[in-house]
């Protein structure tokens, strides 16, 4: 079965600064999606950034910036320009071929004012 | 994106009771939706598949007669907890695909259902 690793339990960055979250996965498959969800408090999950395993380019979506490595199962989340509203649970999930969906144990982040 | 529901949003019961937690696609149908619960702190943990006109499917450890998933029409699942114990109290989260929009494979997920069993 797929696992995905998520090793920091915590982080916190100063407003306006830059962070980073991490995130690794276990899996023999070639091709599949990774995603990273945001959960705030209001505990809704919301999509913030998604990589086909295919593409080598690394997505961004405006401050938000993934770098994607395959040979080492890797796929860490850059936050540029911290803002107050970014402060959530973070997770890392995969999505094998089969449609089945697995997620990390997530990242709380916490923005400084 | 698409917009996935869940109702009730908070519900306390009785230990022995069984309650009902409905999750809508609004405005597309999901011919499959899933069921997470996730503990305080901690990922979320797929209960099961929910397959639209047929039985759902379960992941391993999870009880079927204890958790019972209907799917009745491309827009409602429903998770019923039957004779529910203090140790069911946890968030319930249910998402859905939009195969017609949302990227590839995305998750759309509810609003989540906090369920507290006295």
């Amino acid at each position: 079965a797929q696992t995905v690793t998520q090793s920091q339990p915590e982080m916190s960055v100063q407003e306006a600064e830059t962070v980073t979250l991490s995130c690794t996965y276990d899996t023999s498959e070639s091709d599949y999606y990774l995603f990273w969800y945001k959960q705030p408090p209001s505990r809704q999950m919301i999509l913030v950034i998604r990589q086909e395993a295919y593409k080598q380019q690394n997505a961004t979506e405006n401050r938000f910036s993934v770098n994607f490595q395959k040979a080492a199962k890797s796929f860490s989340l850059k936050i540029s320009d911290s803002q107050l509203g970014d402060a959530a649970m973070y997770f890392c999930a995969y999505r094998s071929a089969g449609n089945q969906f697995y997620f990390g144990t997530g990242t709380s982040l916490t923005v400084i004012p | 994106g698409a917009v996935v529901s869940q109702h009730p949003s908070r519900v306390i019961c009785k230990s022995g009771t069984s309650v009902k937690i409905e999750c809508r696609s609004l405005d597309f149908q999901a011919t499959t939706m899933f069921w997470y619960r996730q503990f305080p702190k901690q990922s979320l943990m797929l209960m099961a598949t929910s397959n639209e006109g047929s039985k759902a499917t379960y992941e391993q450890g999870v009880e079927k007669d204890k958790f019972l998933i209907n799917h009745a029409s491309l827009t409602l699942s429903t998770l019923t907890v039957t004779s529910a114990h203090p140790e069911d109290s946890s968030f319930y989260i249910c998402s859905a695909r939009d195969q017609k929009r949302g990227g590839p494979g995305e998750l759309f997920f509810g609003e989540g259902s906090r369920l507290t069993v006295l």
